[in-house]
This record gives structure tokens, sequence and C-alpha cells, in this order.
């Protein structure tokens, strides 16, 4: 257990649709960091927060969002859902905003869009 | 923006032998270089990681290597066993003490299989 929760675990929704992924950090962990994993693309980085700002982005369409509260959780929006955004979504924290210290992942949710 | 190649992207090996994967970058900034074990359906979970100051890390049956002016680094696990079958990714990222942003880049991965 790496200490980082993601709610929820599976999330079957349409095309369409908008859902809202969670994520909590491990204890102390300012820095909460989004990434995709799907069978052709491999593990994508999608944006970065720390300490309740946004510090890096990747390849994150418009249509996905992000945000991190005072208590540290972030919360991964997706909007106008497609087929192809079927993956599992990963967060992983770190204590720091720079990339030199480990990142811990999450379980992952994974996300199919009918 | 950085880059990361990865290879092999499927290794079999038999029990007890050894298996590299190598990487190389595209960003002589990258400065950590972590490795990552997947399991089917599981989260990534760091295995050895290395920073642009170290050439080479071990950890019992694993280490690493890095070479910066070429810049690739390589994954070696020795004596492999069937739980060692498994994804690994490597990656890197421009990360610095005080650095604003630190995000992963990674490997498109690489299958592991053990046979006993």
């Amino acid at each position: 257990d790496s200490g980082v929760t993601q709610t929820p675990k599976h999330l079957i929704t349409a095309t369409g649709q908008r859902v809202t992924l969670r994520c909590s950090p491990r204890s102390g962990d300012l820095s909460v960091y989004w990434y995709q994993q799907s069978l052709d693309q491999g593990l994508q980085f999608l944006i970065q927060y720390y300490n309740g700002e946004e510090r890096a982005k990747g390849n994150i369409l418009e249509r996905f969002s992000a945000q991190q509260f005072p208590d540290l959780h972030s919360e991964l929006n997706l909007s106008s859902l497609e087929l192809g955004d079927s993956a599992l979504y990963f967060c992983a924290s770190s204590p720091s905003a720079s990339g030199s210290n480990e990142q811990f992942f999450g379980p992952g949710t994974r996300l199919t869009v009918l | 923006g950085e880059n990361v190649e990865q290879h092999p992207s499927t290794l079999s090996v038999q029990e007890g032998d050894s298996a590299v994967i190598k990487c190389t970058y595209s960003d002589s900034a990258s400065n950590y270089f972590p490795w990552y074990k997947q399991e089917l359906g599981k989260r990534p979970q760091l295995i050895i990681d290395i920073r642009s100051n170290v050439g080479e890390k071990k950890d019992q049956r694993i280490a690493v290597t890095l070479n910066k002016t070429a810049k690739h680094f390589s994954l070696h696990i020795t004596e492999t066993q069937p739980e060692d079958s498994a994804v690994y990714f490597c990656a890197a990222s421009i990360g610095n003490y005080g650095g604003s942003q630190g995000n992963l880049i990674f490997g498109k991965g690489t299958k592991l299989s053990v046979k006993p």
C-alpha cells in the first residue's frame, strides 16, 4: 500500500458524459500528479499540482481539467467523454514539486466509456 | 520536450538468467531516472532509481547504470525468478531541488516473462 488513495476503483459510463476521479495523496505530500495509461500509449503525464497550484501540464485534453483542494486532495474532471478516453487513470504524490523524489502511485481508477 | 525510448518491448528469459532493459532519453537536463514494475491491473511500483550524479546503483539482484554522455540508462536483473514477470517502465524527469515541476516521462514499457 503506497498511502495514496483513489476513488472510485472502477467507473463505467457512456459517451458524452462527465465524470470526476478523486485522489488523496500520502500524508505530508504536497505534489499530486495525474497519469493516463492506455494500452497503446503507455503511461502519459496529464497534469501536476503542488500545494494547490498547477505546476506542469502534459498532454491533457481541453475536455479534461483538474484541481487540488486546500486539504491537498485532487480531482480530475473528464467531460464529453469519448470511447478513446477509456483507460486506467493513476494519480501519484511526492513530498515536493521537484522531480527528484520518488512518486508514489495510487491503485488507479479504471474508466470504461461505452 | 523530453522523450524516452525503451527496448525491448518484450523479453523472455529462463529462470536464473539475467535480463537487461535499455532506455534512452533526449533532454540532457533530465537528472532523475526511476524504474517502475507494474503487475497486471496493479499500480506502478518503484524498484530502483538513479540520479545523474551517480553512474551505477545496485539493490540486491537489481542494478541500474547511467551513461549521461550517451543519454541512456539500463536496468539489469540477475538470477531472474518467475515473480519478476511483469511490465517494467523506465522514466526520466527534469527534477531539481527547488524546481517548479517534476513530472515523469515514461518509456512504453517492457513485458518481461521469466519461464520456470
